[in-house]
């Protein structure tokens, strides 16, 4: 079945520095994927999201491009603030748009 | 304008007892789901609605698990003779209808009901 499978957490950097958090997909068909944020003490709420491969999605900074190639949708930014700390989830819609399959969170912390 | 709600916003109760958790979508929202999420656990699918369609019930884990929208609405998520793994993060999310401004596949989600299990 459809699955997202993230990179573990926690991850701690320094503002200014660059971030990656990894995600890779299995999927039948062509599914669109996305980068759900949750802000301490927030609901979940949409960061970006590509429905086709090669888009590249991008929000605040932060960027993903849909390979298919490599069933990836890696989540990057150049250089993250203390205010990017959150937890990050990487998911992905099948065609029918009916179901969601969420990864399991990257929890994200940047110290001043 | 508002955002999707859930009540309680926690609760507490005893093995075998039997819960009900609410969500009010965001009005004009047709599609409405259902999401659990465990301690160091993703999300986990439950139930999705979609307008008057049969809802899609594929992710309920067992049969104490159900849920109803009623006037396409409001949704309640009901846990019968609850146990200890069912304690977890309710979320309840909504979509606009398919087609609006291209914000089809994107979901409005709501703060959760923390449910613990004694």
């Amino acid at each position: 079945g459809d699955s997202v499978t993230q990179m573990e957490g926690p991850v701690t950097l320094s503002e200014e520095a660059f971030l990656t958090i990894n995600c890779t997909y299995t999927a039948t068909g062509y599914p669109s994927l996305f980068w759900y944020v949750q802000y301490p003490g927030e609901g979940l709420q949409l960061l970006l999201k590509a429905t086709k491969a090669d888009d590249k999605g991008s929000n605040k900074g932060f960027e993903a491009t849909y390979r298919k190639e490599t069933t990836s949708f890696h989540l990057e930014k150049g250089s993250v603030q203390v205010s990017d700390s959150a937890v990050y989830f990487c998911a992905l819609s099948g065609e029918t748009g009916n179901q969601f399959y969420f990864g399991t969170g990257t929890s994200l912390t940047v110290i001043p | 304008g508002a955002g999707v709600s859930q009540s309680p916003s926690n609760k507490v109760t005893e093995k075998g007892k039997d819960v009900e958790l609410r969500c009010d979508p965001i009005s004009g929202h047709t599609a409405l789901y259902w999401y659990r999420q465990s301690l160091g656990q993703g999300l986990e699918f439950l139930i999705y609605f979609q307008g008057n369609s049969a809802p899609d019930k594929s992710g309920l884990p067992s049969d104490r698990f159900s849920a109803e929208r009623t006037g396409g609405s409001v949704s309640t998520l009901t846990i019968q003779r609850t146990q200890q793994e069912d304690s977890a993060v309710y979320l309840c999310a909504s979509s606009p209808p398919p087609g609006t401004s291209g914000l089809y596949e994107t979901q409005y989600f709501g703060p959760g009901t923390r449910l613990l299990v004694l």
